[in-house]
């Protein structure tokens, strides 16, 4: 089964708010995780990444927040825009990467103007 | 600089037709790899690559073939074509130094 998924497929919000899109993993020896974001049409674009030694890392716009303990990571997207409708996913990976990324099924974020 | 490459973009296939797809990348990755995606689910690791002439199964190998004769290569094969590959097929790679991979565009197949 997956061994990363979202708790909520939807996410509606209104333009300018925050939004806070949520993952649970299962693997607890994954140590590398990455969001990603997926436009209507296109392939995933990278977002943000965090390794498993930290509890938060900030972008632009952009954190994620890493839950070791009861294996949760968070997107929380600032002063959300139109551009930043799309469908969201985290993905994790364990050892060196090569065998490639385990992907959650994806959050579909919507900007309400 | 284009970074992935997919082509075809779309194509319908009847049941045991064959076909390839193909990935180029102009990054100089020594990493790649060929997901598919479903509807409502996340990307899935077909094959996978570390290196020229290198291959090796990810979590859905059965009925694709894969082949990476050059470095920015990358063929995805499917032999004899079922209404269970109706799917979109993305290809990615990466630095084997880093985890981040970068995707193409994606392949939309049908198969009838």
């Amino acid at each position: 089964g997956e061994s990363v998924g979202l708790h909520l497929p939807t996410l509606s919000v209104q333009e300018g708010d925050n939004s806070i899109i949520n993952c649970a993993y299962s693997n607890s020896a994954s140590d590398y995780f990455i969001w990603y974001k997926q436009e209507s049409g296109k392939g995933p674009q990278f977002i943000i990444d965090i390794r498993s030694n930290m509890d938060k890392r900030q972008g632009q716009r952009v954190t994620v927040l890493l839950n070791k303990t009861v294996k949760h990571l968070s997107l929380q997207i600032a002063a959300t825009q139109p551009g930043d409708s799309a469908v969201y996913f985290c993905a994790e990976t364990t050892g060196g990467g090569a065998d490639g990324l385990t992907f959650g099924k994806g959050t579909h974020l919507i900007i309400q103007p | 600089n284009a970074g992935v490459t997919q082509t075809p973009k779309f194509r319908v296939l009847k049941t045991g037709q064959s076909m390839t797809l193909l990935c180029a990348q102009d990054m100089n990755h020594e990493y790649m790899y060929w997901y598919r995606q479903d509807p409502g689910m996340g990307l899935r690791l077909i094959h996978y690559s570390v290196g020229e002439g290198t291959t090796a199964k990810g979590e859905v190998p059965d009925g694709y073939n894969v082949s990476r004769l050059k470095k920015q290569n990358f063929l995805l094969g499917l032999e004899s074509a079922a209404p269970s590959q109706t799917s979109v097929y993305f290809c990615a790679s990466s630095y084997a130094s880093s985890y981040i991979q970068y995707f193409g565009a994606g392949t939309r197949l049908s198969v009838l």
